[in-house]
């Protein structure tokens, strides 16, 4: 079967910097998708990685290593409104995206 | 800049009842897809349209049926509500299935008694 994990919740204070990891496991791999989704509101893009490396996009940076079926986003000089969930989404070999259940981070100040 | 349009944006709804959700979109996009989003889950393709007057099924399309009579418009259909289908429904566009990001209209959130 095709699988998305990432973390339920994560913690972190206003200015630091967070990781929020995703590991797949799909039926062929066509591109890996990062949103955000603040509460009670809808998906918005923020990062697409195809090849194995780091792509940077101001305070938010996602990393790929397709060997691995590992991704993650990098999240720095936090602030409150990135208070948000997090989802990883995978595009496979049939070009449908598979979701990962999401990561709800929680900034403190 | 409407985007993707849902309506509505809340309903509530008896079992056994039938609805229609409506999504429209003004960027000229190919693709149009439904998903629904529970507690816990990631979001899980009820039906999708690569072009006007195409559909096909996704990962969970029972109970549901969809219509793409006009491209800027895709409707999904409750024929017989139950309450496993109380969920959000989100409705999504894209240019093409490359790398081009898929976007979201605002959901619609729906209660089945």
């Amino acid at each position: 079967g095709q699988n998305i994990d990432q973390p339920t919740e994560m913690t972190a204070t206003e200015g630091a910097i967070v990781q929020i990891n995703c590991t797949y496991q799909t039926s062929g791999f066509n591109g890996l998708f990062w949103y955000q989704q603040h509460a009670g509101e809808a998906p918005t893009f923020l990062s697409y990685n195809v090849l194995d490396g780091l792509e940077e996009k101001g305070r938010f940076s996602s990393f790929l290593s397709r060997s691995k079926g590992y991704s993650y986003l990098l999240l720095k000089e936090l602030q409150m409104k990135d208070s948000a969930s997090y989802l990883c989404a995978v595009r496979d070999s049939n070009y449908q995206l598979i979701w990962g259940a999401g990561t709800k981070l929680i900034i403190k100040p | 800049n409407a985007g993707v349009t849902q309506t509505p944006k809340f309903r509530v709804l008896k079992t056994g009842q039938s609805m229609t959700l409506l999504c429209a979109q003004d960027m000229n996009h190919e693709y149009m897809y439904w998903y629904r989003q529970d507690p816990g889950m990631g979001l899980r393709l009820i039906h999708y349209s690569v072009g006007e007057g195409t559909t096909a099924k996704g990962e969970v399309p029972d109970g549901y049926n969809v219509s793409r009579l006009k491209k800027q418009n895709f409707l999904l259909g409750l024929e017989s509500a139950a309450p496993s289908q109380t969920s959000v429904y989100f409705c999504a566009s894209s240019p093409s299935t490359s790398s081009w990001p898929q976007h979201f209209g605002d959901g619609t959130r729906l209660s089945i008694l």
